[in-house]
C-alpha cells in the first residue's frame, strides 16, 4: 500500500459543470476526512466518514458538495454547478479507528474553475 | 480570532541557522499535529503531541498543555526543509477532524 491515493491531481473545469474527486484511503484505515485549501490558507474541515457512515459535514459543505464513502473503502467528492469560489485544493486523509493517531494525506486535488 | 495561530506567517533563514515555528490555540485539546507541506500540496505528518517534547532527527516538536502552546524547531536548517509548516490541533469537542493553522511560510537560503 503507498499511502492515500487521490485522482485527478489537477482538475479545470467551467463553471457550472459538476466535478467528481475519488479518494483512495490506507487500506486498514477506517476514518477518512475531506478538508479544501485556497492559497495562502490552512486546509478547513469539509466531512468525515467512519465506515461508510458519513459523521460529520462541515457548514461548508453547501446543498451543491456530496460526498460518499459506498463500500467503507473508497470516497467520493461531488462539487454540482460549480462555482469560481470552489477553486482550491481538496485534500483527502484517513487515519486508523483510535482516537489520537496519525492522520495520513493525500497528495490532493487541485481544482480550477474557470 | 481563529482556533489555532501560528507564528511567524514567513520566516526566511540562512542555511544552518536554529529555526522555531510558534502555535497557539485556544481549545481544549486531545492531540496537535505538526504538518509539512510542499510545493504541489502534499502533506506529510511530522508530529503528533498530546504532551511533552518529541525529536525526530533534526525536528523537535514541544507542547505546553496549560499555557495551549506549542512549538516546532528546526536545528541546522538546510534549504530542503523550505515548506510551508502547519500545526493543527484535534480539539475535545470536535470529534475526529482536526483544525488547522493558516500555516509558516519557511525558506532556507543556502
Amino acid at each position: 500500500d503507498t499511502g492515500v491515493s487521490q485522482d485527478p491531481r489537477h482538475k479545470i473545469t467551467k463553471r457550472g459543470q459538476n466535478v467528481t474527486f475519488r479518494c483512495d484511503p490506507i487500506s486498514e484505515h477506517n476514518r477518512l476526512y475531506w478538508y479544501r485549501q485556497t492559497l495562502g490558507q490552512g486546509p478547513e474541515f469539509l466531512t468525515y466518514f467512519q465506515n461508510e457512515a458519513q459523521l460529520e459535514k462541515s457548514r461548508l459543505l453547501s446543498d451543491r458538495f456530496s460526498a460518499e464513502r459506498p463500500k467503507g473503502s473508497f470516497s467520493t467528492l461531488e462539487i454540482q454547478r460549480t462555482e469560481q469560489g470552489d477553486s482550491a485544493m481538496y485534500l483527502c486523509a484517513s487515519s486508523p479507528g483510535q482516537r489520537n493517531t496519525e492522520a495520513f494525506f493525500g497528495q490532493g486535488t487541485r481544482l480550477t474553475v474557470v | 480570532k481563529n482556533e489555532v495561530e501560528q507564528s511567524p506567517q514567513n520566516l526566511t533563514a540562512q542555511e544552518g541557522e536554529f529555526i522555531t515555528i510558534n502555535c497557539s490555540y485556544s481549545v481544549g485539546i486531545s492531540a496537535l499535529h505538526w504538518l509539512q507541506q510542499h510545493p504541489g500540496g502534499g502533506i506529510v505528518s511530522l508530529f503528533m503531541l498530546s504532551s511533552g517534547k518529541k525529536k525526530h532527527g533534526r525536528l523537535i516538536a514541544t507542547i505546553n498543555i496549560q499555557e495551549k502552546h506549542s512549538s516546532l524547531h528546526i536545528t541546522a536548517s538546510h534549504p530542503r526543509d523550505s515548506a510551508v509548516y502547519i500545526c493543527a490541533v484535534r480539539s475535545g469537542t470536535s470529534g475526529s477532524r482536526l483544525t488547522f493553522g493558516e500555516g509558516t511560510q519557511l525558506t532556507v537560503n543556502p
